[in-house]
């Protein structure tokens, strides 16, 4: 089944702890990004990858970080959480950055930072 | 800059009456549209896009989507609700960007749309 896996589901952990949310494709896309969604907001993206090696920033990067050494995976890193980064996350992947692409979701990573 | 608009927090509706979710959007150039729908403790799922040609959208699950560019909108729509279409829906637009492509998509604020028994 093609999908996109997010890990962990859920998560409360503390400030100034690091965390990685993995992210994992099996849809050979070469595009991944990751989202974070906040009430009354929608959703907001955070980072983008277009290939293997090649990321850059989206709307709100600050206090993450990514990587993008393999196609399939794209993890998010929270070097130092702020409460301020707990919000529900999404990983998504489509074919290309094109327009038309439809772009994937995974199921969600609600993550709290006390 | 690109934007989407769902004027409307929450739509209440009978179940086996039509439903309607509201979208407006703002872009420069052609739009790329889409639904999303997020059921509880779920991710988003994909219900439908438009790109170019018939206005109005067949999607996932009886959905239907029509756009209308003199009105900038693209409502989505059933003809019967069911009780199980209850969830968060949200309309968004592909960003065209300026110089770079990010290929992220601008999302509205969500509906939540409750079907009562």
């Amino acid at each position: 089944e093609a999908q996109v896996t997010q890990n962990p589901r859920y998560l409360i952990t503390v400030t100034g702890k690091k965390l990685t949310v993995t992210c994992s494709q099996n849809m050979n896309h070469e595009y991944m990004s990751w989202y974070r969604q906040d009430p009354g907001l929608g959703l907001r993206q955070i980072y983008y990858s277009m290939n293997v090696e090649v990321t850059d920033k989206g709307d709100v990067p600050e206090g993450y970080k990514v990587s993008r050494k393999e196609k399939r995976n794209f993890p998010l890193i929270l070097e130092s959480p702020s409460p301020n980064q707990t919000s529900l996350y999404f990983c998504a992947s489509s074919w290309g950055p094109g327009l038309g692409n439809t772009i994937y979701f995974g199921e969600g990573s609600w993550l709290t930072v006390v | 800059a690109q934007s989407v608009a769902q004027p409307e927090d929450q739509v209440n509706v009978a179940e086996g009456n039509p439903l309607t979710v509201k979208c407006t959007y703002s872009v420069s150039g052609n739009p790329y549209l889409f639904w999303y729908v997020q059921y509880p403790n779920r991710g988003l799922q994909f219900l439908l896009k438009y790109i170019t040609g018939d206005n109005l959208v067949k999607g996932s699950y009886g959905f239907e989507a029509e756009f209308n560019k003199s009105q900038t909108s693209f409502h989505l729509k059933k003809p019967s609700a069911l009780v199980s279409d209850s969830a968060l829906y949200f309309c968004a637009v592909r960003d065209i960007g300026g110089s770079s492509n990010t290929g992220k998509l601008i999302f509205g604020q969500g509906t939540t749309l409750q079907v009562k028994p």
